[in-house]
């Protein structure tokens, strides 16, 4: 991978608690996608930020989801409340152009609902 | 909507055998391929891309070929090793319009045993 930083690796919370995955992209990048992988799934595209704008977020379930990319640090997703359906590996990618297929994975977020 | 369609796994071979992954995809306009592979643990991986018909995409001894008249993008490879063993995945994204996120197909599971 080309430096996009993810963390945590491996996240365990509880239903009802809240999940909040970090995502540094390529230093330069200011483009950054986020998509969910649910088992025996492919992945499923859920929103696309460019520096301190949503700018596609059709992908993001309605309630308890909500992401950001601000002017400095990391891009965070959030999920609030969160239910054994949530349990996913989260993976998100950077770009320099905003051009999807020039992204860079990050290895991902495994979060666990328990 | 575009799509992506892969033949399911998991695909179980022996080391030197030849490879076929198949993919077939929908979309409207003339869009980009590509595969992606991704390793136990690991993120994805861009394997190789085609931008327009005909075009042959290769990388580590995989090869694929756009095939606009049969809407394909089969992944091959002529000797399998152990260390090809991960799931690859099938993606398209539309070019025309910036920032586009790519359409994963569900991923084919390979293992290749020696």
């Amino acid at each position: 991978n080309a430096g996009v930083m993810q963390n945590p690796r491996h996240l365990v919370r509880r239903r009802g608690q809240e999940a909040r995955l970090r995502c540094s992209p390529v230093k330069g990048h200011s483009h950054v996608y986020w998509y969910r992988q649910l088992p025996e799934e492919g992945l499923k595209f859920m929103v696309y930020l460019q520096k301190e704008n949503i700018i596609d977020e059709s992908g993001m379930p309605k309630e308890r989801f909500s992401a950001e990319f601000p002017k400095e640090g990391p891009s965070i997703l959030r999920i609030q409340q969160v239910v054994r359906g949530d349990s996913a590996a989260y993976f998100c990618a950077s770009s320099q152009t905003g051009q999807g297929p020039e992204a860079f994975f990050g290895q991902g977020t495994r979060l666990t609902v328990v | 909507g575009d799509s992506v369609t892969q033949m399911e796994g998991p695909v179980t071979l022996s080391e030197e055998a030849f490879l076929t992954i198949n993919c077939t995809y929908t979309a409207t306009g003339y869009p980009s391929l590509f595969w992606y592979v991704q390793y136990p643990g690991e993120g994805l991986q861009l394997l190789l891309k085609a931008t327009k018909a005909d075009d042959k995409g290769s990388n580590k001894g995989f090869e694929a070929t756009y095939r606009k008249e049969t809407t394909s993008f089969h992944l091959e490879k002529g000797s399998v090793q152990v260390s090809d063993s991960a799931v690859y995945f099938c993606a398209l994204s539309d070019p025309s319009q910036a920032g586009t996120a790519l359409i994963f197909g569900k991923g084919t599971t390979l293992s290749v045993s020696s």
